[in-house]
């Protein structure tokens, strides 16, 4: 049973688009959400992370937002670059530093020049 | 800091034979993960150990795997006999707080 819930699998956006990529969960203990970029052959990497506390966070230009009552949080990247082509996996954990990430399934994001 | 080691970054084995990968956490840190990655599930958590103890291998696929952590700097996970449904890419991955760094993978290829 996956516990976290991510779409699209692909998506293709124009350099200097939004993308958005969207997940959803089900444990309502899941109290932190991290979103991974991983590039062709490297290990994925951690790019932002939220908690539930507050409904949005902006580093440059990714933002996660997140709503508690739909238990659903978002990755929007502004301004889409050529070099953020990659894959995105969003995750989700009860925050305690002892447990485990659940991640989603990814999505492999294409930015055309 | 060198980041998580792992070695061999790729392997090459025929089915049957005994696979053992290696990883190197980041000092300091008192978790350690292992993952799969393949197209078709997705990344997969194995196992993880906190503190070295095991904390849960219920993403194990088999008895065929096994992993240990005699330290706190290094980490095994071998597979015996190893099949071609094993090729994947391997990930381990090291923690402290919340912020969980992964390796570079070891890609394995089964004949």
């Amino acid at each position: 049973q996956q516990q976290v819930k991510q779409s699209p699998q692909s998506l293709i956006v124009q350099k200097g688009g939004i993308s958005i990529i969207n997940c959803a969960y089900e444990n309502t203990a899941f109290d932190y959400f991290p979103w991974y970029q991983q590039f062709p052959g490297k290990g994925p990497a951690l790019l932002i992370a939220i908690r539930p506390d507050v409904s949005e966070k902006k580093e440059g230009r990714f933002t996660i937002s997140f709503n508690k009552s739909a238990k659903q949080f978002s990755l929007h990247i502004m301004d889409s670059q050529p070099g953020d082509s990659a894959t995105y996996f969003c995750a989700a954990s009860r925050g305690s530093t002892l447990g485990r990430l659940y991640f989603g399934r990814g999505t492999q994001l294409t930015v055309w020049p | 800091d060198a980041g998580v080691i792992q070695s061999p970054r790729h392997e090459v084995t025929e089915m049957g034979q005994e696979v053992t990968l290696r990883c190197k956490p980041i000092s300091g840190h008192n978790s350690l993960f292992w993952y799969r990655q393949t197209m078709m599930r997705g990344l997969e958590l194995l196992i993880y150990f906190n503190n070295n103890v095991p904390i849960d291998d219920s993403g194990m696929p088999e008895d065929r795997f096994s992993a240990k952590m005699p330290n706190a700097s290094f980490s095994t996970l071998k597979i015996q006999p190893s099949e071609p449904r094993d090729s994947a890419v391997y990930f381990c991955a090291s923690r402290m707080t919340m912020k969980e760094f992964f390796g570079p993978g070891t890609r394995l290829t089964v004949l």
